[in-house]
């Protein structure tokens, strides 16, 4: 079965504070894909990032940073000195590589205070 | 580059109504996917086509939700007749096989209320 785990419903930050958005998910397939995506206000989702199970190098975007450790199986989310336009809904999601049913986590909501 | 396009972006309607929700994905992408986010459930797959053939609608809900897809850049999500507990927001979203494949992009959203 596939799972994904977003423990944290909601974390509140000051601007300009680091946040880690935590991703733990559970899978069977030995290939598998693993997205972020971004759920701003206006209610779009917006693809942050994508993810091959084979290859487990870290990534990072501008303030935007991913780390990913099968090991522990998680996927996890840094977002350093963050701003208000961060604040969103992130959303956490396991794809098999074989399978289009993509399964995404509950989401953490992220407010970034001025 | 256009996204997947939904409309409409915000529908009321009435208990009993029918519902049709539109969508065209990027073009070049082979599988289309209807998507509905809920509160109580999160996201979830209603049903998903490949090269316009619907593939899986197992999470379709009930007999009331029904999808097509004539062709390569339309597809509809019909509601008949809808109710109140159907309220949401139904997400259209298409990927191609190709070399960048495997990424799901969404559309921005049809957003439901059902009174």
């Amino acid at each position: 079965a596939q799972k994904v785990t977003q423990a944290q419903t909601e974390i509140s930050v000051v601007e300009k504070e680091d946040v880690t958005l935590d991703c733990v998910y559970e899978t069977r397939d030995t290939t598998y894909y693993l997205f972020w995506y971004k759920q701003p206000p206006s209610g779009e989702l917006v693809f942050l990032i994508r993810r091959n199970s084979f290859d487990e190098q870290n990534e990072i975007s501008g303030r935007y940073s991913w780390n990913f450790q099968k090991s522990t199986s998680s996927f996890n989310f840094t977002i350093t000195a963050s701003q208000v336009v961060d604040s969103a809904v992130y959303f956490c999601a396991l794809l098999p590589y074989n399978n289009n049913d993509m399964r995404f986590g509950a989401g953490t909501r992220l407010t970034v205070k001025p | 580059d256009a996204g997947v396009i939904q409309s409409p972006r915000h529908e009321v309607t009435e208990m009993g109504q029918e519902v049709t929700l539109r969508c065209k994905p990027i073009s070049g992408h082979d599988y289309l996917f209807w998507y509905r986010q809920t509160m109580m459930r999160g996201l979830e797959l209603l049903i998903y086509f490949n090269n316009n053939v619907p593939i899986d609608d197992s999470g379709m809900p009930e007999d009331r939700f029904s999808a097509k897809m004539p062709n390569a850049s339309f597809s509809t999500l019909k509601i008949q007749p809808s109710e109140p507990r159907d309220s949401a927001v139904y997400f259209c979203a298409s990927r191609s096989t190709g070399v960048s494949g495997n990424t799901i992009y969404f559309g921005e959203g049809s957003w439901l209320t059902v009174v």
